[in-house]
């Protein structure tokens, strides 16, 4: 079944304490991005690759890091957490683009995120 | 920077009442424009997208939208909902740029509740 994972679902943390969110696709997307939806705010997106080795930066991107070293997984790294990243996060992946941009982004589950 | 407006927090309807949904966005260039769908408990889905061409969209489950350019909108309709349509929905944007091709970031709006009442 063509889908987007992400581990874990749930994770209640403590500030300061390293954690990595996993995602992983297996539609051979080349396109992969993080999202984070908290409350009137909608989602925002935190950091983007185009391909293996290729990421950049979305909207809000500190406090995260990403890394892209194969096609399929796309991890989100919280070096250092804080409160004001307890959120909701998805990770999405597209196929290849057309005009210029990735076509339909096929969202993950989500990860609710805890930070005490 | 560009940014997008979802005018409506949230909106109560009944079933078979029409629906329109606004998007406005500030950026003077080419975009491309989608609306995504989150119903309750689950993930983004999207709804329709509109990259060129025809500036009506049509999407699934009766879903359309008229891209205006002159008026930076791309509003959301449908013509008769149902109580299945409660949801939040978001309208995103992603500046094409001038060589072409576009920035990899998708701005999204803070998404407007949809509630239908049977």
């Amino acid at each position: 079944e063509a889908q987007v994972t992400q581990n874990p679902r749930y994770l209640i943390t403590v500030t300061g304490k390293k954690l990595t969110v996993t995602c992983s696709q297996n539609m051979n997307h080349e396109y992969m991005s993080w999202y984070r939806q908290d409350p009137g705010l909608g989602l925002r997106q935190i950091y983007y690759s185009m391909n293996v080795e290729v990421t950049d930066k979305g909207d809000v991107p500190e406090g995260y890091k990403v890394s892209r070293k194969e096609k399929r997984n796309f991890p989100l790294i919280l070096e250092s957490p804080s409160p004001n990243q307890t959120s909701l996060y998805f990770c999405a992946s597209s196929p290849r683009w057309v005009s210029g941009f990735p076509e339909t982004q096929y969202f993950g589950p989500g990860t609710r995120l805890l930070v005490l | 920077a560009q940014s997008v407006s979802q005018h409506n927090h949230h909106v109560i309807l009944s079933e078979a009442a029409s629906l329109e949904l606004g998007c406005n966005y500030s950026y003077g260039g080419t975009v491309n424009l989608f609306w995504y769908v989150q119903y309750p408990g689950q993930h983004l889905q999207l709804l329709l997208k509109y990259f060129s061409g025809d500036p009506l969209v049509k999407g699934i489950k009766g879903f359309e939208a008229e891209f205006i350019k002159s008026k930076f909108s791309f509003n959301l309709r449908k013509p008769s909902v149902q109580w299945s349509d409660t949801a939040e929905y978001f309208c995103a944007v992603n500046a094409v740029m001038n060589y072409g091709g576009s920035q990899g970031n998708l701005i999204f709006g803070k998404g407007t509740k949809l509630s239908v009442k049977p």
